[in-house]
């Protein structure tokens, strides 16, 4: 079974510009989290969505949102980006029965801001 | 790697020894501990996990052990081996709006180095 995958795995942007980052889950998985690594504040967790609905969110700025699709492929987006955004985006998944925090990470995409 | 942070606790040990990587947690309502393992260049993998009404819990050479008393937990690894070597997150998972379980409160992270 494929893992989760994130594209693109490295993105250079310009403060002020906007960026949309993709995710894919593990089949059959329903639940996507998304989580953002930097050095300073390690893993923080942004935003958890199933069936197509937010379930749950970190303490992150408005500038940060994200959506999930039917096929439960989800997408975040970060709109006028700071240089303080630039980090590891990582997305999970995860069933939504039985160990509903067994999360399976991607290998995250490298958002550098310039 | 790209995961690793400048200022990370480190654990440098010797191939074959045991390894204990420590974690203090902050919540004492927090329902489930994890254990995740992250290598250079990837996510973080899911090791082991406790529920918050277990105090040890054994995998495949890994052992986790929870306090409550201290809010301490540890993970042990048997006979380390080089390809143990990556930075290691305890987690504490809580619910969310909705009965949501996908929140996750990561720890700041240990480096374990295993020297051959």
């Amino acid at each position: 079974k494929a893992g989760v995958t994130q594209t693109p795995r490295y993105l250079i942007k310009t403060r002020g510009q906007q960026v949309t980052l993709s995710c894919s889950p593990i089949s059959g998985h329903r639940s996507v989290s998304w989580y953002q690594q930097t050095p300073g504040q390690g893993l923080q967790f942004l935003f958890e969505y199933f069936s197509e609905t937010q379930r749950n969110k970190g303490n992150f700025p408005g500038r940060f949102s994200g959506r999930q699709f039917s096929n439960s492929r989800s997408e975040m987006n970060v709109s006028t980006l700071e240089l303080g955004d630039s980090a590891l985006y990582l997305c999970a998944s995860r069933l939504d029965r039985g160990r509903p925090y067994e999360q399976y990470f991607g290998p995250g995409t490298r958002l550098t801001v310039t | 790697g790209e995961s690793v942070g400048l200022h990370l606790p480190t654990l440098s040990v010797q191939e074959g020894d045991n390894s204990i990587i420590n974690c203090a947690y902050s919540n004492s309502a927090s329902d489930y501990f994890i254990w995740y393992k992250q290598e250079s260049g990837k996510g973080p993998q899911f090791i082991i996990d406790i529920r918050s009404n277990m105090d040890k819990r054994q995998g495949q050479r890994v052992t986790v052990l929870l306090n409550k008393t201290v809010k301490h937990l540890s993970l042990q690894i048997a006979a380390t081996q080089p390809g143990d070597s990556a930075v290691y997150f305890c987690a504490e998972s809580r619910e969310g709006y909705g009965g949501s379980q996908g929140n996750l409160i990561f720890g700041k992270g240990t480096k374990l180095s295993v020297k051959p």
